[in-house]
Order: structure tokens, then sequence, then C-alpha cells
């Protein structure tokens, strides 16, 4: 079945690491994005990447990189410069070729700061 | 600036009908959208608008008014299982997705 795999679910960090979360699509999409979600907040847009080898940032792209090296992957790098991680983070894609093409989530990811 | 704003939270009755309203301020437009979350999920699709007026999918609906800068989403027959929040979201003149803060509705019996 066609969608997108984010992993791991739940992720724990100590302070001063580096954590990578994955995400992957089957669906053939030109454009994936990364959210980041605060409890009880919306979804804050972090890097998005339009086409393979190039991403811009998003509001809130300080403390985390990000790379997209092939068009079905777009791995998320949250750094020990991001002071406050612990959020619910999620991957997204849609094909951009016509403005009304909807955007489609992963099941997310947890990271909590130990 | 952009700009997307909808209440923090409803409640209604189960059966009932509730209107979750959203209005925005974006540099450009190309649509409108509005997702499902139930917590600890992501959001799920429930509908698009582009040009003005109503689109109707089953028991919602979603409106939009382009001058206005305001879109509404309307429940019907509210069940028991629609208790989860209700993203706006706004793409404007590049492919990104703006969201809302969310509405948190409330269903009760």
């Amino acid at each position: 079945d066609g969608g997108i795999t984010q992993s791991p679910k739940y992720l724990f960090r100590k302070e001063g690491q580096n954590v990578t979360l994955s995400c992957e699509q089957n669906l053939n999409h030109d454009a994936m994005y990364w959210y980041r979600q605060d409890p009880g907040q919306g979804l804050r847009l972090i890097y998005y990447s339009q086409i393979v080898n190039d991403f811009q940032k998003g509001d809130i792209a300080e403390g985390y990189s990000v790379s997209r090296e092939k068009k079905e992957s777009f791995p998320l790098t949250v750094t020990s410069a991001q002071k406050n991680p612990t959020a619910f983070y999620l991957c997204a894609s849609n094909q951009q070729l016509s403005s009304g093409n909807t955007i489609y989530f992963g099941e997310g990811s947890w990271l909590t700061v130990v | 600036g952009q700009n997307i704003d909808q209440p923090t939270e409803m409640t209604a009755t189960e059966g009932a009908i509730v209107q979750i309203n959203c209005t925005y301020q974006t540099s450009g437009f190309n649509g409108l959208f509005w997702y499902q979350q139930h917590a600890g999920e992501a959001p799920t699709f429930l509908s698009y608008n582009v040009l003005d007026g109503l689109e109707e999918k089953g028991r919602f609906s979603s409106f939009l008014s382009r001058s206005k800068g305001y879109s509404y989403l309307l429940l019907k027959e509210l069940q028991m299982k629609d208790s989860a929040s209700y993203l706006c979201a706004v793409k404007g003149a590049t492919n990104k997705l703006i969201f809302g803060t969310g509405t948190l509705l409330a269903v009760q019996p």
C-alpha cells in the first residue's frame, strides 16, 4: 500500500545528542515537509523540499537539519542546538503540480528529551 | 504576515450541528484545507476549497469566501467519534501549507 512511513514512533534523546527521524514515502510525491506540534498547539513548519537535492527553511528551522538525496526520503536531524525538542513530529508529502493537491501525513514521531 | 485564526475550543451535543470558523490573512491564496486530528495521531484530510462556495461531503461541509478571508467547517449529525481537533490550513503563494492552531471539539452525549 502507498503511504508515508515515519520511524521511530517514540524516541528519547539525551542532552547534547543529535537524533535523526526517518521519513519515507512511496507515493511518488515531489514535495515533502516536516512539521512540529506541541501539546495543544497547531502544526509549525520546520523544513520543506519541493524537489530532490533542494530544500527550504520553514518557520522554525533553527536547531534542525534535513537532506533530500532521494525523492522517497526526507530525514530530519534534531541537533543539540535545538533547546526544546520535546514534541510530536509529523512528516508529510504531496504532488505539487497543482495547488489542490492534498498533503498526506505520516503517523508521527514522538521525541522526548531525558 | 500570515495569520490563521480559529476558536480554541468548542462543545456540542451528539446529534446536533456545529460550525467551526476560520479566518485567514496570507501572502497569496492557493486553497484552504480542513483536517481532523485525534489526540496523538496524524491529521487526516477532510475537505479542500479553492473557489467561493460550499463543498459538501457526507456529514461534513466546508465553505469559503476569499474576499472575506473566511471559511467554516460544518459538521452535521454529530457523533461521539467526531470529538477531535479540527485544523484549518491555507496554502499561500508557494506550496507551503500554513496551519492554524486548531479547534478542539468535544461532543457530549
